[in-house]
């Protein structure tokens, strides 16, 4: 059974440019989560989906928005990037949405603002 | 790339001891954990998780220790070995009726050869 599959696997932007982050879960798995990860402050959760509906969401501005498809795939957007949003995106996977389900995740985006 | 830990504690352990790394969480409701092994490079893997009706749980040369008293979880691992050198999550579950985890920080984990 293939992993948690993202892409790009890095990614280099201008400051003001928008960007979008794709992510393909485990097959059977209806429940994607995305993360932010950087050096200062550890994987910070930024949402979650299930069944094409967001159902949890972090404190992160309007910037960052995601949607699922009815394939259960996920995208992540953020736009007008700002330095600070230099980081590795993981996405993670789970069979269900709720608490007590392993997650699963995939090797991340790292995206460079420059 | 590397973008995990520059500021991480870091535990050294020499080859073939045994390495225990910490995890204190934050929620006494909290009854899920995992723990997470991150390679450079790499998204976090799955080593192991415990349940809040257990105090100890075993896999391969991997074993979680949870003590809900003072809100601690530890993993210890038998034998480092250098593949074993990674940056160590745990996470915990809220039990708030909503899906969402919280990561602690991270301990690198470095074996010495």
């Amino acid at each position: 059974k293939a992993g948690v599959t993202q892409t790009p696997r890095y990614l280099i932007k201008t400051r003001g440019q928008q960007v979008t982050l794709s992510c393909s879960p485990i097959s059977g798995h209806r429940s994607v989560s995305w993360y932010q990860q950087t050096p200062g402050q550890g994987l910070q959760f930024l949402f979650e989906y299930f069944s094409e509906t967001q159902r949890n969401k972090g404190n992160f501005p309007g910037r960052f928005s995601g949607r699922q498809f009815s394939n259960s795939r996920s995208e992540m957007n953020v736009s007008t990037l700002e330095l600070g949003d230099s980081a590795l995106y993981l996405c993670a996977s789970s069979f269900r949405d709720r608490a007590n389900e392993k997650l699963f995740f995939g090797s991340g985006t790292q995206l460079s603002v420059l | 790339g590397e973008s995990v830990g520059l500021h991480l504690p870091t535990l050294s352990v020499q080859e073939g001891d045994n390495s225990i790394i910490n995890c204190a969480y934050s929620n006494s409701a909290s009854d899920y954990f995992i723990w997470y092994k991150q390679e450079s490079g790499k998204g976090p893997q799955f080593i192991i998780d415990i349940r809040s009706n257990m105090d100890k749980r075993q896999g391969q040369r991997v074993t979680v220790l949870l003590n809900k008293t003072v809100k601690h979880l530890s993993l210890q691992i038998a034998a480092t070995q250098p593949g074993d050198s990674a940056v160590y999550f745990c996470a915990e579950s809220i039990a708030s009726g909503t899906y969402k985890y919280i990561f602690g920080t991270g301990t690198r984990l470095k074996v010495l050869a």
